[in-house]
């Protein structure tokens, strides 16, 4: 079974500064989709990046990037240039290929705080 | 757009009372999943469905049961509530396999 481990409870970052985000995973599959997705106060679940596994390049959109290491089953996320909406829980998550549902698990998340 | 909608938004229960989660989506997505978030544990998916008429566990299926009821619909069931069921449900949906998940915008649910 795919496991996705966060070990970091909490981050802090001051605006305007970088921070990385952690995640690695366990999987057997050689093909899959890994995303981030981010949780404000308000609940609701906003993708934040994608990044298939096929695809050597690492993914980004606009503040927003990824270093994906498929060898040691590891992928951060970059914040740059931080901005105080970015405050909220981050989920890294895992999406099987195979059949059956396209199933999606999740990590224990981190909460990211911002400081002004 | 509604997109994925859940009710009821809030709800609090007695141990042993039964309820039902419904959740609908107007996307005319095939998969369909049940999700419970608690802290430090991130979301853990109770039931999922790959397509209409097909429904299968997920890492947290014990205490509930599921149905498609449709395309459209998918509802969650707790059958005999306890309080370890205290929780927050989201309710998502997808189309195929490279694409990211719809979430509802969620029910709290305190089983007392």
């Amino acid at each position: 079974a795919q496991t996705v481990t966060q070990s970091q409870p909490e981050m802090s970052v001051q605006e305007a500064e970088t921070v990385t985000l952690s995640c690695t995973y366990d999987t057997s599959e050689s093909d899959y989709y890994l995303f981030w997705y981010k949780q404000p106060p308000s609940r609701q679940m906003i993708l934040v990046i994608r990044q298939e596994a096929y695809k050597q390049q690492n993914a980004t959109e606009n503040r927003f990037s990824v270093n994906f290491q498929k060898a040691a089953k590891s992928f951060s996320l970059k914040i740059s240039d931080s901005q105080l909406g970015d405050a909220a829980m981050y989920f890294c998550a895992y999406r099987t290929r195979n059949t059956g549902g396209f199933k999606t698990i999740f990590g224990a998340g981190t909460r990211l705080f911002v400081k002004a | 757009n509604a997109g994925v909608t859940q009710t009821p938004k809030f709800q609090v229960l007695k141990t042993g009372q039964s309820m039902t989660l419904q959740c609908a989506q107007d996307m005319n997505h095939n998969s369909m999943y049940w999700y419970r978030q608690d802290p430090g544990m991130g979301l853990r998916l109770i039931y999922y469905s790959a397509s209409e008429g097909t429904t299968d566990k997920g890492e947290v299926p014990n205490g509930y049961n599921v149905s498609r009821l449709n395309k459209r619909e998918f509802s969650l069931r707790l059958e005999s509530a306890a309080p370890s069921q205290t929780s927050v449900y989201f309710c998502a949906s997808s189309e195929g396999d490279r694409w990211k998940l719809f979430f509802g915008s969620g029910t709290q649910l305190s089983v007392l």
